[in-house]
């Protein structure tokens, strides 16, 4: 059973910076690929960042320079750096499977990230 | 791509045929999906590639459409579909539409 598991939200000070975990099992992150996407309160879907299986990172234009996606196989995990923080980051983000041409198919149950002071 | 949907809210009674629908700004071939999401939970994948349902859910929802024009149907609504609907397209990076609610009438 694929299954995705974020960790590392919190409240975070404007200009501070987290790092978000998404530990997986029942498929291969390096073989996947794999996003972040995420949901400000009350607000709908924003997709934030893929890494493709070869090891490609894209970002959205909104985070771009402040955020960065990594993975790591030992592990079997996804992460999200995200340094630079704004009160618009403010967020539930959740780890997804899929990017490229394809849906995101598997869904974490997300961590929510606050930005306030 | 902008992905518009409409309406923003749809009331409607258990038992009830439901249409929603999508538009987008270009063609984004048939690299079209549907998501699902009750309160509190993440999103979960319905239908992919305009038509083809997700593994576990139920006949009842179809997919249909082509190039910029999409369309969610719900045959029978049922007490665990009011929630709300996102379409997203995946032919050129990822936008979502800004959902649909379906609330009980």
């Amino acid at each position: 059973e694929v299954q995705l598991v974020e960790s590392g939200g919190g409240l975070i000070q404007p200009g501070g910076s987290v790092r978000l975990s998404c530990a997986a099992s029942g498929f291969t992150v390096s073989s996947n690929h794999m996003s972040w996407v995420r949901q400000a309160p009350g607000k709908g879907l924003e997709w934030v960042s893929v890494i493709y299986g070869g090891g490609s990172a894209y970002y959205a234009d909104s985070v771009r320079g402040r955020f960065t996606i990594s993975s790591d196989s030992s592990r079997n995990a996804l992460y999200l750096q995200m340094n630079s923080l704004r009160a618009e980051d403010t967020a539930v983000y959740y780890c997804t499977r899929g990017g490229s041409d394809q849906p995101f198919d598997s869904w974490g149950q997300g961590t929510l990230v606050t930005v306030s002071s | 791509i902008v992905m518009t949907q409409s309406p923003a809210t749809l009331s409607v009674s258990p038992g009830e045929r439901v249409t929603l629908s999508c538009r987008a700004s270009q063609s984004v071939s048939t690299n079209l999906a549907w998501y699902q999401q009750t309160p509190g939970q993440a999103p979960r994948l319905l239908i992919y590639g305009v038509s083809t349902r997700a593994t576990g859910i139920p006949a009842r929802f179809s997919g249909s459409g082509s190039g910029t024009e999409f369309t969610l149907t719900i045959s029978s609504l049922q007490s665990e579909d009011f929630a709300v609907y996102y379409c997203q397209q995946y032919n050129y990076w990822w936008t979502f539409g800004q959902g649909t609610k379906v609330e009980i009438k």
